[in-house]
């Protein structure tokens, strides 16, 4: 079965750059999105179609993809930005989608 | 305002059976791709199934092929999850989420419904 593959955590202070990444075969041809879930929530939606921000999301979400890799970059990380976050997309055939195992930020 | 919530969730016995669903307002229904999403505790996100707007195509991941089946109904904005032959490892919190297909930025999630598999 098709996986994302992300890394299980990354650590940063708050103002400097996050950068969190997500590979998979399928991503040269399929869209990457990124999810935000904070301690209890439900997922919110930061990045759609690999570099796209739905309104209300802040600025210093983006996202890009290049090869069999999508990132996605949170420039000047804040404290409020710690979650969970995860990528989602589709494998080759467009049947089965799939969510990345998840990566922590922590952001202290 | 949007609004998606579950309903149907509870304790039951392995092997048996359970109905999800999830009422839509505040969107146009019959314009979203609709999916079940699953999160076992302490665990990631799971993809579960998804719906075309229609109806016309079901996709699920390979562990529920056989014992999950996803539907919806236009006409109520609803959608719905059958759940057999439940398993311990169904366990999780299930939730309705749905992506307008013009406008791929329109991406609800409901708050869940916990499914709990045990004797």
């Amino acid at each position: 079965s098709y996986e994302l593959t992300q890394p299980p955590s990354v650590s940063v202070s708050p103002g400097q750059t996050a950068r969190i990444t997500c590979s998979g075969d399928a991503l040269p041809k399929k869209y990457a999105y990124w999810y935000q879930q904070r301690s209890g929530q439900a997922p919110i939606l930061v990045i759609y179609e690999d570099s796209k921000r739905p309104s209300g999301i802040p600025e210093r979400f983006s996202g890009s993809s290049s090869g069999t890799m999508a990132t996605l970059t949170i420039s000047g990380a804040q404290v409020e930005d710690e979650a969970d976050y995860y990528c989602y997309s589709t494998d080759s055939s467009h049947n089965q989608r799939v969510f990345g195992g998840g990566t922590k930020l922590t952001v202290l | 305002e949007v609004q998606l919530v579950e309903s149907g969730g509870g304790l039951v016995q392995p092997g048996g059976s359970l109905r999800l669903s999830c009422a839509a307002s505040g969107i146009t229904f019959s314009s979203y791709w609709m999916r079940w999403v699953r999160q076992a505790p302490g665990k990631g996100l799971e993809w579960v199934a998804s719906i075309k707007e229609d109806g016309s195509e079901k996709y699920y991941v390979d562990s529920v092929k056989g014992r999950f089946t996803i539907s919806r109904d236009n006409a109520e904005k609803s959608l719905y999850l059958q759940m057999n032959s439940l398993r311990a490892e169904d366990t999780a919190v299930y939730y309705c989420a749905g992506m307008s297909t013009t406008d791929r930025e329109r991406d609800y999630w409901g708050q869940g419904t916990l499914v709990t598999v045990s004797s």
